[in-house]
């Protein structure tokens, strides 16, 4: 089983719609990435989170950690955002007690956002 | 540069050669990770560098992987006697410290196919 699950694993909307892509873990984490990977492979780093909520620009991304769940909104969506969005988890060691050294991911979501 | 740069960008090559996977990181980065990301899937973690030492090569799949950073700034990952499941991009991206909270800098990656 996957410790990093997202859904939708693909999704196509119009333009201006709402986007919401889920993730969720089945460990213990010290910190959230969500990424996005563009076609030809380039990855950026668009939030870290450990609680609360983070926006930037039309971008938000929420994390519950009673729940291990996180969100990543986009509002006014636009066909510049369809791309692969990737949960990333950095996991707690059970050694340091601080963060395991690589990012785990999900399968990422592959989203179309059509004019 | 500004950002982490990886060479080459394709490789091609036979079952049973040698290659060699080049990883630039920002200037001034101490942590460095390498991923795999098969078609489809998100990445997976290889192996992370803290200065020149890897301090953590648990992601390494097999003993024909092996990475090195000998001055604490460029990487490179070897891998011997290629299979075609090696076949994959190979992804390297750097942060400026370690902990956990630290946002992760992506290279473009390297596609590696193996004939």
């Amino acid at each position: 089983k996957n410790e990093v699950e997202q859904s939708p694993q693909n999704l196509t909307a119009q333009e201006g719609e709402f986007i919401t892509i889920n993730c969720s873990y089945s460990v213990g984490i010290s910190a959230l990435h969500w990424l996005q990977q563009h076609p030809g492979g380039g990855i950026v780093s668009l939030f870290m989170l450990s609680s609360g909520k983070k926006k930037h620009g039309r971008l938000i991304a929420t994390i519950n950690i009673q729940e291990k769940h996180s969100s990543l909104h986009i509002t006014a969506s636009h066909p510049r955002d369809s791309a692969v969005y990737i949960c990333a988890v950095r996991l707690l060691s059970t050694y340091s007690g601080g963060g395991a050294d690589g990012l785990t991911f999900g399968k990422g979501t592959h989203l179309i956002i059509q004019p | 540069g500004a950002g982490v740069s990886q060479t080459p960008s394709n490789k091609v090559t036979e079952k049973g050669k040698y290659v060699e996977l080049r990883c630039d990181p920002i200037s001034g980065h101490t942590a460095l990770y390498w991923y795999r990301q098969s078609l489809g899937q998100g990445p997976e973690f290889l192996i992370y560098f803290q200065g020149t030492g890897a301090a953590d090569d648990s992601g390494l799949p097999n003993d024909r992987f092996f990475a090195v950073r000998p001055e604490g700034s460029v990487s490179t990952l070897k891998i011997q006697r290629t299979e075609r499941g090696d076949s994959a991009v190979y992804l390297c991206a750097s942060s400026l410290g370690r902990g956990p909270r630290q946002t992760q800098y992506f290279g473009p990656g390297t596609r590696l196919l193996v004939l």
